[in-house]
């Protein structure tokens, strides 16, 4: 089992354009959560999703952030129009059930220049 | 509210043992954990325990949870140069989606 794989795992994206960020959850994981670190801070919970839906996005940006999680292929977060202050790590996490423990990836580390 | 809490740096000298201190907000969570982070990796689950549990040892690692001041810690016995890491706690709530809140994190340097 190969884990949580997340790619790129280093993103360098200019003002302006777009981000997106793919997360494969564990084999036979449904959950999916996001996470923002941004530097030198915790993680904050972003969005969780289960195949094809969007169960909980409270702690997602309402303007150019968005995810999905397809029923084939992996969850990908997509942030539009990429400002500085996105820059952070994006780290996605999964699980068989939502309240089981979950497995991290190594996270997508995103710079904006 | 959700609010986890913890100091921000925390220094030692190698072979000494190290504690790690958390205090959570949320009393209806169920499990809580910690979590280290070596810079640029992403966080490796160290161990977590279960909120009806005092006490949780494994190998070098104990973790005390005093619920009435829902005060979390993590103690490292014969802390190692190979510990020197951000740790995080973290909450897993009970309601809802289950998310976790992480704290702020504590920056463990191990002097030699």
């Amino acid at each position: 089992n190969a884990g949580v794989m997340q790619n790129p795992r280093h993103l360098v994206r200019r003002r302006g354009q777009e981000a997106r960020l793919r997360c494969s959850p564990m084999k036979g994981h449904s959950h999916v959560y996001w996470y923002r670190q941004l530097p030198e801070e915790g993680l904050k919970f972003m969005v969780y999703l289960q195949k094809e839906n969007i169960i909980d996005e409270s702690g997602m940006p309402k303007e150019r952030f968005s995810a999905e999680f397809p029923k084939e292929g992996p969850s990908i977060l997509r942030i539009q129009q990429v400002v500085r202050g996105d820059s952070a790590a994006y780290f996605c996490a999964s699980s068989i059930e939502k309240y089981y423990g979950y497995t991290f990836g190594s996270g997508t580390r995103l710079t904006v220049v | 509210g959700e609010d986890v809490e913890q100091s921000l740096f925390l220094s030692v000298r190698e072979g000494d043992s190290s504690v790690i201190n958390c205090t959570y907000t949320d009393s209806s969570s169920t499990y809580l954990y910690w979590y280290k982070q070596e810079p640029g990796a992403g966080l490796q689950l160290l161990t977590y325990i279960f909120s009806n549990m005092d006490m949780k040892q494994d190998q070098r690692l104990t973790v005390l949870l005093n619920k009435k001041d829902k005060h979390l810690s993590l103690r490292i016995a014969d802390t190692q140069t190979g510990d020197s890491a951000i740790y995080f706690c973290a909450e897993s709530l009970t309601s809802g989606t289950y998310k976790y809140i992480f704290g702020t994190g504590t920056r463990l340097k191990v002097l030699a």
